[in-house]
């Protein structure tokens, strides 16, 4: 199975700063599509996970343009350019590329200094 | 909008069977394959198992394999989670997902499953 390891696990944001979450999987999540499969996660407290990116960069519709995804191949990065109190959650990365099965992160909790 | 409403957690002892029930709207539900997926204390998001839109295709995560069957009933919009021998470690919230496969999209708001004598 794709191991998929997040960093760091808690992170404290003063509001309008930025933030920045690391996820790296145990091998690469190019597909032979050339497509790779990595998708980004947010949890408010209290709430079911909702999508944010897929395809490692590729917002879902009604998220905010201040998050952003990038990486390739093994390395990928959630950024969060202005962090905001409605941003308070948990945050994962998921790997849909190598299934079954599916694998996510361990997620990140992000809170406010 | 979709919407996806899972039903039928509950208590139930080591051993014993539940069944657990995802009724879907808003978008055409024979075009997706579903997932269930879920949230175990301690251990984070753990994908269970995946159908497609035909039904022709289940795959199984390994602790699911021969315990648990995912199906659909697309004449009620609705996917299925059969689970059997039930153990205290199965305890936890279970999420449907829409597909498609590698990158579910719509998440409903999860039913709670506990395990305990």
């Amino acid at each position: 199975d794709v191991v998929m390891t997040q960093s760091p696990l808690s992170l404290s944001v003063t509001l309008g700063q930025p933030a920045s979450i690391s996820c790296r999987s145990s091998q690469s999540l190019v597909y032979s599509d050339g497509n790779t499969f990595l998708l980004w996660l947010q949890q408010r407290p209290g709430q079911s996970p909702r999508r944010l990116i897929y395809k490692v960069s590729n917002r879902d519709s009604g998220v905010p343009d201040r998050f952003s995804g990038s990486g390739s191949g093994t390395d990928f990065t959630l950024k969060i350019s202005r962090v905001e109190a409605e941003d308070v959650g948990v945050y994962y990365c998921m790997q849909g590329t190598h299934w079954p099965p599916i694998t996510f992160g361990q997620g990140t909790r992000l809170e406010i200094k | 909008q979709v919407q996806l409403v899972e039903s039928g957690g509950g208590v139930v002892q080591p051993g014993r069977s539940l069944r657990l029930s995802c009724a879907a709207s808003g978008f055409t539900f024979d075009d997706y394959s579903l997932h269930w997926i879920r949230q175990v204390p301690g251990k984070g998001l753990q994908w269970v198992a995946v159908i497609s839109y035909d039904a022709k295709q289940k795959d199984y995560a390994d602790f699911a394999e021969g315990r648990f069957t995912i199906f659909r009933d697309d004449s009620k919009s609705t996917l299925y989670l059969q689970m059997d021998s039930l153990r205290p470690e199965d305890t936890g919230i279970y999420y449907c997902a829409r597909g498609p496969y590698g990158e579910p999209d719509y998440w409903g708001q999860g039913t709670l499953v506990t395990v305990s004598s």
